[in-house]
């Protein structure tokens, strides 16, 4: 049963345009939402983080948008960079402190 | 400081051998966790540790074991190794119980055939 879902496994867009990632999520309960940032051969990094009390969430270039009623969130990068070029894994929590569920994550690709 | 180091990097194993994953990480941290993630799907916790002494199982533990007989090391055994355990292991500390605050190792990557 998988609660979060990335439904692309892939993205690929263009150096100085807008990155959007995507995720939805089954379980009502969760309540906190992650997106972490994976480079090959090293671990996941946190990015950035929303609760369920706010839609909206940024820091500089990354910007997380939570639709709760649709159980949606994505990720905004604008302007892309080469170097932004990872894996993704959005991931949902009870709460703050509690166990997180992954997605499958996708694999962004940023074009010189 | 180096954060979380995963030894080792790689390793083929036949069906039924054992082994240990080490995991050290030298910040301190009380928490720790393993994660294990299959191709094409997200991470999913194994065991994890609020410090030494004391662990408990995640969402997929049956087949592995752990201990953690020191804040630095948190040690994930496989007994009896078989084709499902393939995967790329996490290891990964944090200084809080927080979603976000995680360091994460390098990982490794297991195969059994």
């Amino acid at each position: 049963d998988q609660q979060v879902k990335q439904n692309s496994p892939s993205l690929s867009v263009q150096e100085g345009r807008i990155s959007i990632l995507n995720c939805d999520y089954t379980n009502s309960m969760f309540d906190y939402f992650l997106w972490y940032k994976k480079y090959p051969a090293e671990g996941p990094t946190f990015l950035i983080s929303i609760s369920s009390i706010k839609d909206k969430n940024e820091d500089g270039r990354f910007t997380v948008f939570l639709n709760k009623s649709a159980k949606h969130l994505s990720l905004h990068i604008v302007p892309s960079q080469p170097g932004d070029s990872a894996v993704y894994f959005c991931a949902a929590s009870e709460t703050s402190g509690s166990r997180l569920t992954f997605g499958e994550g996708t694999q962004l690709t940023v074009n010189p | 400081n180096a954060g979380v180091t995963q030894t080792p990097k790689f390793r083929i194993l036949k069906i039924g051998q054992s082994m240990t994953l080490q995991c050290t990480q030298d910040m301190n941290h009380n928490y720790m966790y393993w994660y294990r993630q299959d191709p094409g799907m997200g991470l999913k916790l194994i065991y994890y540790s609020v410090g030494a002494g004391i662990t408990d199982k995640g969402e997929v533990p049956n087949g592995y074991n752990v201990s953690r007989s020191t804040t630095e090391d948190f040690p994930l055994r496989l007994e009896l190794a078989a084709p499902s355990q393939t995967s790329v292991y996490f290891c990964a500390s944090s200084y809080l119980v927080l979603a976000g605050k995680e360091f994460f190792g390098p990982g490794t990557r297991l195969t059994v055939l």
